[in-house]
C-alpha cells in the first residue's frame, strides 16, 4: 500500500516570498503520477501541479514548481512570488500508474498543509 | 460547463435517517469515485465506479452503498447514518481511471450526523 506524509501541518509566509511544502512517498511501484491539489476555503478542489514518475524533468505551472526526487520518494512544492489567494490547504497525492488496464487508479493523499499568505 | 455536481452542500440530519448525497457530471466520464474527507487524516477513497453497473469498495466502505445506473450519476447513500459519518463528502470523475485523465471534483457536502 502506499502512504504520503506532509510533515508540516501549517505554515504561513509574507506576501511575495517563496515557500516550499514538504512531501514524502512510500511506495513499491515503479511508475505512478504524484499531484498537488490546493483547497482554499471555498473547498474545492484544484489540482496545482502533477509530475510523472518517469519524467525526470521536474514539472512547472507559473509560479508553481515541484523538486522531485524519485530515489528520495520526495515531492515538494514551490510557490514563488507568493500572493493571498494561495492561502488554502495543499494535499499531496500519489497515483499507481495502470499501464493500458486501468483499474482503481485512486489518488491517496496526504494529511494537508495549511498555508497561509500574510499581507 | 464542465463540472461535477453534488447535492446538497450542507446536510444536517439524526443517526439512522436515510439519505441520498447525489452526484452528476456532463462530461461523459467513464470513472466516477466518492472521497470523505476529515481533519488529519486527508482524502479517503469510499468507492468508485469504472463505469455503469461497475461498482467496487475504496479504502473506507463501511457504512455507505453507491449505484451507477446512467454514466453521468453515482449517488452516495447512507442507510443508517452514524455520527462517525460526520464529514465532508467529495464526488470526483474522469475520463476513464488513470493518471493521465485529469479527476474532476465537485464541491463537497458537508454532512453532520447528529
Amino acid at each position: 500500500a502506499q502512504t504520503v506524509t506532509q510533515s508540516q501541518p501549517e505554515m504561513s509566509v509574507q506576501e511575495a516570498e517563496t515557500v516550499t511544502l514538504s512531501c514524502t512517498y512510500d511506495t513499491s511501484e515503479n511508475n505512478y503520477y504524484l499531484f498537488w491539489y490546493k483547497q482554499p476555503p471555498s473547498r474545492q478542489m484544484i489540482l496545482v501541479i502533477r509530475q510523472e514518475a518517469y519524467k525526470q524533468q521536474n514539472a512547472t505551472e507559473n509560479r508553481f514548481s515541484v523538486n522531485f526526487q524519485k530515489a528520495a520518494k520526495s515531492f515538494s512544492l514551490k510557490i514563488s512570488d507568493s500572493q493571498l489567494g494561495d492561502t488554502a490547504m495543499y494535499f499531496c497525492a500519489f497515483m499507481k500508474h495502470g499501464g493500458t488496464n486501468f483499474g482503481n487508479e485512486k489518488l491517496t493523499f496526504g494529511t494537508g498543509t495549511r498555508l497561509t499568505i500574510i499581507p | 460547463e464542465a463540472q461535477v455536481t453534488q447535492n446538497p452542500r450542507y446536510l444536517i440530519t439524526v443517526t439512522g435517517k436515510k439519505l441520498t448525497v447525489t452526484c452528476s457530471q456532463n462530461m461523459n466520464h467513464e470513472y466516477m469515485s466518492w472521497y470523505r474527507q476529515d481533519p488529519g487524516l486527508g482524502l479517503r477513497q469510499i468507492y468508485y465506479s469504472m463505469n455503469v453497473e461497475v461498482t467496487d469498495k475504496g479504502d473506507v466502505p463501511e457504512g455507505y452503498k453507491v449505484s451507477r445506473k446512467e454514466k453521468r450519476n453515482f449517488p452516495l447513500i447512507l442507510e443508517s447514518p452514524s455520527p462517525n459519518q460526520t464529514s465532508l463528502y467529495f464526488c470526483a470523475s474522469s475520463l476513464v481511471g488513470g493518471g493521465d485523465s485529469p479527476l474532476h471534483f465537485g464541491n463537497g457536502t458537508r454532512l453532520t450526523v447528529t
